[in-house]
């Protein structure tokens, strides 16, 4: 698909395992973002990749909250010993240049920590 | 203090209606300014994309951003119940820089 892509689309996970989120950006596109979306909230940044600039990671709220992104494409956000708040909706978006305002988003990820 | 506010509502309208919605925010350096919209369980999609102050006409949408004010709307004009979603205004400071959402207004048109 064209589209940005994320997986799983569902995770249903317990308290102190480690999970990981997938997304596939559109081909091309130089930036990549995660958010985290809870219950009825706006969105909360996380981390911002831009080319091959050092991420911005000054929205991970704990050390426990990780991301990569090889080769530019494809981007993995992990999180260590899950906990209950930890339970919300991971999207991901992708920009073609981040010198324009549109952001691509995925349907989310939606984690459930029991 | 958050970073953008927005009224969460809900907002209830009529058919027709004409739509206001508005986020403050308090830091200055916010230039680049957007309005997302969000359907229930779907990721948000893009409006309006305006920079500085002014005005920007799009179809039905209007954004103005008055920066002296801090304060940014989105007008929606002869609302429709396809128009019922969450409203996300977002900023950025430079072009290069991370975007900014705010919490969100929910929207329902009634027919």
């Amino acid at each position: 698909g064209a589209g940005v892509s994320q997986s799983p689309s569902n995770k249903v996970t317990e308290k102190g395992k480690d999970v990981e989120l997938r997304c596939d950006p559109i081909s091309g596109h130089t930036a990549l973002y995660w958010y985290r979306q809870s219950l009825g909230q706006g969105l909360e940044f996380l981390i911002y990749f831009q080319g091959n600039s050092a991420p911005d990671k000054s929205g991970l709220p704990s050390d426990r909250f990780s991301a990569e992104r090889t080769g530019g494409s494809v981007s993995t956000l992990t999180i260590q010993r899950t906990q209950q708040e930890d339970s919300a909706v991971y999207l991901c978006a992708s920009s073609l240049a981040a010198d324009t305002g549109e952001l691509f988003f995925g349907e989310g990820s939606r984690l459930t920590v029991l | 203090q958050k970073e953008v506010e927005q009224d969460p509502g809900p907002l209830s309208v009529p058919e027709g209606a004409i739509v206001s919605l508005n986020c403050t925010y308090s830091n200055s350096a916010f230039q680049y300014f957007m309005w997302y919209r969000q359907y229930s369980r779907k990721g948000p999609e893009l409006l309006m994309y305006t920079y500085s102050s002014g005005n920007k006409e799009d179809g039905r949408f209007t954004a103005q951003v008055d920066k002296s004010s801090k304060y940014i709307s989105l007008f929606i004009r002869d609302s429709q119940p396809s128009d019922s979603a969450t409203y996300l205004c977002a900023m950025k400071k430079t072009s290069y820089d991370k975007v900014i959402f705010g919490p969100g207004t929910s929207l329902s048109v009634i027919p």
